[in-house]
């Protein structure tokens, strides 16, 4: 089964709203997550991350809230803008593995951003 | 400057034929890893490769793929007998930083 998942596949809103992601993880190990951002035909791009001992991380713009008591993780992007379409997806990794281990991708979901 | 530099973008080959994939991980990091991505579904993990071994692999990654760092430079992914299914990008990252993990722009690999 999969460790991390994402609950829509595809997110609609009108510029300048707000949006929330959502990501599921069943892995209890894992102590790091990662937020990337993928455009078309590009590479996954990081955008924010948060370690098991914070539950909020504030970026530019974005935050990522973390429930470790039902391994929920959201990213909410502020004002919206076009340049935001793209796909997102959730990662997460034991951190205290000492980075042998690969990172764990969640399925992605499509941020769509209406004029 | 990117700071992980993939070639090629794009490579088509014949199935059964042999692909190495390149990867140049500029600066001095100690974890690489490979990466792939079928279209339109999840990024997986390959490999990670430490200190110039194999420090860990996924299912995915069987007795087809290889994996080498052959002048301390560059960082290569083989694939010695390419199937229809391999047909995918392919994504070299590195460990380290304040982005934790940086990845290329992907090679995509067209088997046909």
């Amino acid at each position: 089964g999969e460790s991390v998942g994402l609950h829509l596949p595809t997110l609609s809103v009108q510029e300048g709203d707000n949006s929330i992601i959502n990501c599921a993880y069943s892995n209890s190990a894992s102590d790091y997550f990662i937020w990337y951002k993928q455009e078309s035909g590009k590479g996954p791009q990081f955008i924010i991350d948060i370690r098991s001992n914070m539950d909020k991380r504030q970026g530019q713009r974005v935050t990522v809230l973390l429930n470790k008591t039902v391994k929920h993780l959201s990213l909410q992007i502020a004002a919206t803008q076009p340049g935001d379409s793209a796909v997102y997806f959730c990662a997460e990794n034991r951190d205290s593995g000492g980075g042998a281990d690969g990172l764990t991708f969640g399925k992605g979901t499509h941020l769509i951003i209406q004029p | 400057e990117p700071e992980v530099t993939q070639t090629p973008s794009h490579q088509v080959t014949q199935m059964g034929q042999e692909v190495i994939l390149r990867c140049v991980p500029i600066s001095n990091h100690l974890y690489f890893y490979w990466y792939r991505q079928i279209l339109g579904q999840k990024v997986e993990f390959l490999v990670s490769f430490y200190n110039n071994e194999i420090s860990e692999k996924s299912e995915i990654f069987d007795d087809q793929f290889s994996v080498e760092r052959p002048d301390g430079s560059n960082f290569t992914l083989k694939i010695r007998s390419t199937k229809l299914e391999d047909s995918a990008m392919y994504f070299c990252a590195k460990r380290g930083g304040r982005e934790g993990y940086t990845f290329g722009s992907g090679t995509r690999l067209t088997v046909v």
